[in-house]
């Protein structure tokens, strides 16, 4: 079965310390996205890609960064610079980033926690 | 700036009806979309709506209005395993999504 796999699901890290979350999709999906979730508010965009060795800055790419060299694979790296890191990221993709009924997949998400 | 309103929280009986509001104020609009998400795992698509009016698909219906910037899903027959989050998300004039925080269902027997 298609779909997208994230991992891993759980992650501990401490300060000062660059840890890198999976992201994984066997859909043919050209767009990827990641998002990070937090209680009490919307999801917030990271980074997204729309082709590979592209990508672009969402609202909070700060302290973050990503890479696109395959087009299954969306990595992303949360580094020493992300003041707040601990909170739930989710991976997902569509078939195009630039229409209108752009449904997203998920992966079933990644908790990071600093301690 | 742009916003997504939905209640935090909502509380309804096995059986009944529900309807979970959402407003919003975007840089144009390209879509709205309603996603289920139980706790801890990864959101799932339900519905999208484009035009003014109501789409059916089974015991969930969304409907929209562009001109009043409002929409809600209505769930009728609650069962247990409808509690969840549902997210409220509207793609804006760039195609990026806009997500409300959601809205936590709480389903008691």
């Amino acid at each position: 079965d298609g779909g997208i796999t994230q991992s891993p699901k759980y992650l501990f890290r401490k300060e000062g310390q660059n840890v890198t979350l999976s992201c994984e999709q066997n859909l043919n999906h050209d767009a990827m996205y990641w998002y990070r979730q937090d209680p009490g508010q919307g999801l917030r965009l990271i980074y997204y890609s729309q082709i590979v060795n592209d990508f672009q800055k969402g609202d909070i790419a700060e302290g973050y960064s990503v890479s696109r060299e395959k087009k299954e694979s969306f990595p992303l790296t949360v580094t020493s610079a992300q003041k707040n890191p601990t909170a739930f990221y989710l991976c997902a993709s569509s078939k195009s980033g630039g229409s209108g009924a752009n449904v997203l997949t998920f992966g079933a998400g990644s908790r990071l926690t600093v301690l | 700036g742009q916003n997504i309103d939905q209640p935090t929280e909502m509380t309804a009986t096995e059986g009944a009806i529900v309807q979970i509001n959402c407003t919003y104020q975007t840089s144009g609009f390209n879509g709205l979309f309603w996603y289920q998400q139980h706790a801890g795992e990864a959101p799932t698509f339900l519905s999208y709506n484009v035009l003014d009016g109501l789409e059916e698909k089974g015991r969930f219906s969304s409907f929209l209005s562009r001109s009043k910037g409002y929409s809600y899903l209505l769930l009728k027959e609650l069962q247990m395993k409808d509690s969840a989050s549902y997210l409220c998300a509207v793609m804006d004039s760039n195609y990026q999504l806009i997500w409300g925080a959601g809205t936590k269902l709480i389903i008691k027997p």
